[in-house]
């Protein structure tokens, strides 16, 4: 059973439009959640993250809105640019000393010029 | 600079050989993980270490085998048993469990023929 849900695997957007990934969640003990960024053939980076006790996080062109009630939460890309064309993996932990990162499945961004 | 490093980044092995990817890292992470990728399957946890000579298995561990005997380093040991070892493997550590941000390695291309 998926506890980490995106559920669009691709998603294209015209460059300079706004990009939004979402992902949902099941598990109501999650308390930390995470944004990653990859490129084929190399290993996930770390984009932006957001705490429970928040409903939105900011950094640069990124954004990430968190909707505890509704169990979900959206990456916001404004502007997006092409380089920005990657796979983004949505991450949820519910902390602790059994806090493993949970992955969704990921969405691929492409971003055309 | 710290990091954490994956080697090789692509390997050949003949159907029903053991094999051993390496995972280094100089971050001074308690924490280390194996991820496999397989495409739209997202990253899936193999086995988990969050401390020397300690390790867990994780969603998908059988086939697999890790040891962790020192803290810097985390092999995984893809084993004949496994059936599917066709797959991009991820190394990742953090500073400890419970929510920290993970830092990933480049990726391991296996590929058995």
């Amino acid at each position: 059973d998926q506890q980490v849900k995106q559920n669009s695997p691709s998603l294209s957007v015209q460059e300079g439009r706004i990009s939004i990934l979402n992902c949902d969640y099941t598990n109501s003990m999650f308390d930390y959640f995470l944004w990653y960024k990859k490129y084929p053939a190399e290993g996930p980076t770390f984009l932006i993250s957001i705490s429970s006790i928040k409903d939105k996080n900011e950094d640069g062109r990124f954004t990430v809105f968190l909707n505890k009630s509704a169990k979900h939460l959206s990456l916001h890309i404004v502007p997006s640019q092409p380089g920005d064309s990657a796979v983004y993996f949505c991450a949820a932990s519910a902390g602790g000393s059994q806090g493993n990162l949970i992955f969704g499945k990921g969405t691929k961004l492409s971003v055309k010029p | 600079d710290g990091g954490i490093t994956q080697s090789p980044k692509y390997l050949f092995r003949k159907e029903g050989q053991n094999v051993t990817l390496s995972c280094e890292q100089n971050l001074n992470h308690d924490a280390m993980y194996w991820y496999r990728q397989d495409p739209g399957q997202g990253l899936r946890l193999i086995y988990y270490s969050q401390i020397v000579n300690d390790f867990q298995k994780g969603d998908i561990a059988e086939g697999y085998s890790v040891s962790r005997e020192k803290k810097e380093s985390f092999p995984l040991t893809v084993t004949s048993a496994q059936k599917n070892p066709t797959a991009f493997y991820l190394c990742a550590s953090s500073i400890g469990p419970g929510g920290n941000s993970y830092t990933f390695g480049s990726g391991t291309r296996l590929t058995v023929v």
